[in-house]
């Protein structure tokens, strides 16, 4: 059974930068196909896709985001770590870390996704 | 503004049939990669539901179908039943963007 759980700061200030820790159980991020990525949901507001880290260490972010995000992962803790610098209101959201199941670094499906961090922005 | 377009909201009485409608373009849909749907029950987590070629994860009733035809895809819920009601988000992979995109989300509401 595939679990996965968010774990960060609950409230931020403008311009600080935000490190989200995803914890995973019942797989292995050394299998190949296997990513976890990251996704958000504003209030109220449909999901965005933000970043993913590949069992090959490959990584993609989007690219209206990328220069604020990296995403790193630990395979002897399983654990995935997204920053984001530079954090800003608009950035609050629920933030979600999912596992990617795909047969390569394209495609695939968010298949079991962890129950979300509310993250919230303001001075 | 979301890369693939869904309608806002959909609603049916119970025992019917519904069809939310997902379009996207030749880099996202109109490639060779699968659209998946997603259902969020509000104040949850999205779950997976099913992808276009229809494979869907134990437990989710064969009420609930996928299909794709060139640039847009569509999930089917027959039957319509009153769990049911709740956001359905479509996703695909856009060649362009090199990314994973999902639709505006469509909230379904039973009558």
């Amino acid at each position: 059974q595939i679990t996965l759980k968010e774990s960060g700061p609950t409230l931020m200030k403008p311009t600080q930068t935000l490190t989200l820790t995803c914890t995973f159980s019942g797989f292995s991020l050394s299998t190949s196909g296997v990513g976890v990525g990251w996704i958000r949901q504003s209030p109220g507001k449909a999901l965005e896709w933000l970043a993913v880290i590949f069992w090959s260490d490959d990584k993609r972010y989007s690219p209206s985001l990328k220069s604020r995000l990296t995403i790193t992962k630990d395979t002897s803790k399983n654990q995935v770590v997204l920053t984001m610098s530079n954090m800003d209101p608009v950035d609050t959201a629920t933030y979600y870390c999912a596992h990617r199941l795909g047969a390569d670094v394209t495609g695939g499906r968010f298949d079991s996704w962890g129950q979300g961090t509310l993250v919230t922005v303001s001075s | 503004q979301s890369v693939l377009t869904q309608p806002p909201s959909v609603s049916g009485a119970p025992g019917q049939r519904v069809t939310i409608s997902c379009t996207g373009s030749s880099s996202n849909i109109g490639t060779g990669y699968d659209v998946q749907w997603y259902q969020q029950v509000p104040g949850t987590a999205p779950k997976f539901l099913i992808s276009a070629n229809n494979n869907r994860p134990l437990g989710v009733p064969d009420r609930f179908s996928g299909s794709k035809s060139g640039t847009s895809a569509s999930l089917a819920i027959t039957g319509l039943q009153a769990e049911d009601e709740a956001d359905y988000y479509c996703q695909s992979y856009d060649t362009s963007l090199s990314g994973w995109v999902f639709g505006g989300g469509t909230k379904l509401t039973v009558l």
